[in-house]
């Protein structure tokens, strides 16, 4: 079975210091991707991040960094210099289709607040 | 970016009554849907994979005659909620792909608040 855990129900930052978002993965597929998701308020889901599970060097897209341990099975979320804007819900999700005709299973979620 | 539009964005409906929510994909070929259902500070459920011209899969637990979906073009799945209740509020969310590789990402509309009275 697939499974997504986001062990942080919520977080909470500095303006301009770095947090982590943590997850942890289970997936008896060798073949699968592993996204992070933002929802701010407004309910839509806005893509930060991809990582395959074959890459060996772990994403980034500008302040966002996944730091990607295949053995361990973890996919943490590293944002960097946080803004104000950064407060929101963040969603780790994975996607794998031999086992699961490709739908995107997601963890619990994780509220971030960034305090001024 | 692609980008997925779904209507309407909020609805409020009475008690028994249908609700169709739509969603389409403007600017690529959606060969699959994903239908969710999210409850305040909670995650994304799954609850139905729909792919064009075939009929949805429904994931464990959700009522197939409760939730209509409709995948009738690469462009456009409904979802209709029949003989509503208030305990079917909730935010309904559709994503679309047009490819099935692990390494594509999903786009995902804006979500439909639904409140039944």
């Amino acid at each position: 079975a697939q499974k997504i855990t986001q062990t942080q129900p919520g977080m909470f930052v500095q303006e301009k210091e770095a947090v982590t978002l943590d997850c942890t993965y289970d997936t008896s597929d060798q073949s699968y991707g592993l996204f992070w998701y933002k929802q701010p308020s407004s309910g839509e889901m806005i893509f930060l991040i991809y990582q395959g599970s074959y890459d060996e060097q772990n994403a980034t897209e500008g302040r966002y960094s996944l730091n990607f341990q295949k053995a361990r099975k973890s996919a943490n979320l590293v944002i960097s210099a946080s803004q104000l804007g950064d407060s929101a819900m963040y969603f780790c999700a994975m996607r794998a289709v031999r086992h699961n005709t490709g739908k995107l299973i997601f963890g619990q979620g994780t509220t971030l607040q960034v305090k001024p | 970016g692609a980008v997925v539009s779904q209507h309407p964005s909020w609805v409020i409906c009475k008690s028994g009554t249908s609700v169709k929510i739509e969603c389409r994909s403007l600017d690529f070929q959606a060969t699959t849907m994903f239908w969710y259902r999210q409850f305040p500070k909670q995650s994304l459920m799954l609850m139905a994979t729909s792919n064009e011209g075939s009929k949805a899969t429904y994931e464990q637990g959700v009522e197939k005659d409760k939730f209509l979906i409709n995948h009738a073009s690469l462009t456009l799945s409904t979802l209709t909620v029949t003989s509503a209740h208030p305990e079917d509020s909730s935010f309904y969310i559709c994503s679309a792909t047009s490819e099935g590789g692990f390494n594509e990402k999903l786009f995902f509309g804006s979500g439909t608040q639904l409140s039944v009275l």
